[in-house]
């Protein structure tokens, strides 16, 4: 079945550092690509997607392209602020069957400190 | 706000007492998930919908039985809580299969004591 693979954390930063969260997948076929962001006490929000090879998915400074060749999809910021302090999902989306299911990796802590 | 009301936002019950939890949208979308955050295991899905009175399993279905009977409700039941049920639970609500977003409800943190 599907599957996601995020590196563990938790991933703590000084501001202004460069952030990389690798992310990596199984899937059939041609799934959509999806970074989630949780802040402390709230839902998963999306921030950002890819959905065919190649493609670059970026908002608020978060970059990731879609690596059909490796499976990857790792997400990337110049210069992480406190303000990013949260837990961040990297989700697939299959194509296939009645449903098109959200599989998500276990997630990564970034913590960002002054 | 994407139009997603979870209820309730927390419930303590005891084991082996039924739990009904309710993902309400007004958004008229199609699809509608039920998931669970534990650590260490990130999100799980316990059941689907994919329209009214149309529902199938998910990877974590064991305990859990959900029902459709109009669009903007899902409701997740728990028969007979057990401990290993304390979780985060969280319903998603999607418009189209394939490369849209879902969106999440605020979770409702259920403990069973």
């Amino acid at each position: 079945g599907d599957s996601v693979t995020q590196m563990e954390g938790p991933v703590t930063l000084s501001e202004e550092a460069f952030l990389t969260i690798n992310c990596t997948y199984t899937a059939t076929g041609y799934p959509s690509l999806f970074w989630y962001v949780q802040y402390p006490g709230e839902g998963l929000q999306l921030l950002l997607k890819a959905t065919k090879a190649d493609d670059k998915g970026s908002n608020k400074g978060f970059e990731a392209t879609y690596r059909k060749e490796t499976t990857s999809f790792h997400l990337e910021k110049g210069s992480v602020q406190v303000s990013d302090s949260a837990v961040y999902f990297c989700a697939l989306s299959d194509q296939t069957g009645t449903a098109s299911k959200l599989t998500f990796g276990t997630g990564t802590r970034l913590q960002v400190t002054l | 706000d994407a139009g997603i009301t979870q209820s309730p936002r927390h419930k303590v019950t005891e084991t082996g007492t039924p739990v009904t939890l309710r993902c309400h949208q007004t958004e008229n979308h199609r699809y509608m998930y039920w998931y669970r955050q534990d650590p260490g295991h990130g999100l799980r899905l316990i059941h689907y919908s994919y329209g009214v009175k149309d529902t199938d399993k998910g990877e974590v279905s064991d305990g859990y039985s959900v029902s459709r009977s109009k669009t903007e409700d899902f409701l997740l039941t728990l028969e007979s809580a057990t401990s290993s049920q304390t979780s985060v639970y969280f319903c998603a609500i999607r418009y189209d299969r394939g490369n849209t977003e879902a969106f999440f409800g605020q979770g409702t943190r259920l403990t069973v004591v």
